[in-house]
């Protein structure tokens, strides 16, 4: 167990919706980080947030944002989708330096 | 930006031999951390070894261990006395250091998928 805590595990929708991916970090880990994992691109860094600022902004389409509030648990909002949006997302959490923890992910299935 | 390569979308091994996975990457940086992760089919990502760039000797972690050829910029993964519950797809990762105070981006490869036969 890792720690960090994602939910749903699993979310199927239709295109054009909107979803909403929860994470809650460690306890004490500041930083959050967003990751999608699809068949063809891999694993792509999305978004960072730390502290509630957003830190680090990678491949995330406009479509998407996210938020760490102040309890520090972050969400991926994810809108009009598309089937390509169907991917396992991940959350990660560090405090220092050369470690970042996963959650289990969540699994995105765009019908 | 960095880029991370692995070359061997898939691979096999008997359970009990060893295996090489293979790793290269590309950066201009010279503070940096590699990593190499397991995501078994419970898809959890998982640390299995990390390497600092400015150690000069290879990680070790009971029956995995690196090979980290800086100057290349190779970072091989061997798995000794492979176990069926090794089966898992791999991912070589970049972490620059020192990125910006707290920035620890990861930048995968694309994984290589070994399976262990018993």
């Amino acid at each position: 167990d890792s720690g960090v805590t994602q939910t749903p595990k699993h979310l199927i929708t239709a295109t054009g919706q909107r979803v909403t991916l929860r994470c809650s970090p460690r306890s004490g880990d500041l930083s959050v980080y967003w990751y999608q994992q699809s068949l063809d691109q891999g694993l792509q860094f999305l978004i960072q947030y730390y502290n509630g600022e957003e830190r680090a902004k990678g491949n995330i389409l406009e479509r998407f944002s996210a938020q760490q509030f102040p309890d520090l648990h972050s969400e991926l909002n994810l809108s009009s989708l598309e089937l390509g949006d169907s991917a396992l997302y991940f959350c990660a959490s560090s405090v220092i330096a050369g470690e970042l923890f996963f959650g289990e992910g969540s699994r995105l299935t765009v019908l | 930006a960095q880029t991370v390569t692995q070359s061997q979308p898939e691979m096999s091994v008997q359970e009990a031999e060893t295996v090489t996975l293979s790793c290269t990457y590309d950066t201009s940086e010279n503070n940096y951390y590699l990593f190499w992760y397991k995501q078994p089919p419970s898809r959890q990502m998982i640390l299995v070894i990390r390497q600092e760039a400015y150690k000069q000797q290879n990680a070790t972690e009971n029956r995995f261990s690196v090979n980290f050829q800086k100057a290349a910029k190779s970072f091989s993964l061997k798995i000794s006395d492979s176990q069926l519950g090794d089966t898992a797809m791999y991912f070589c990762a970049f972490m620059k250091r020192g990125g910006g105070g707290s920035n620890y981006k990861l930048t995968f490869g694309k994984g290589t998928l070994l399976t262990v036969n018993p």
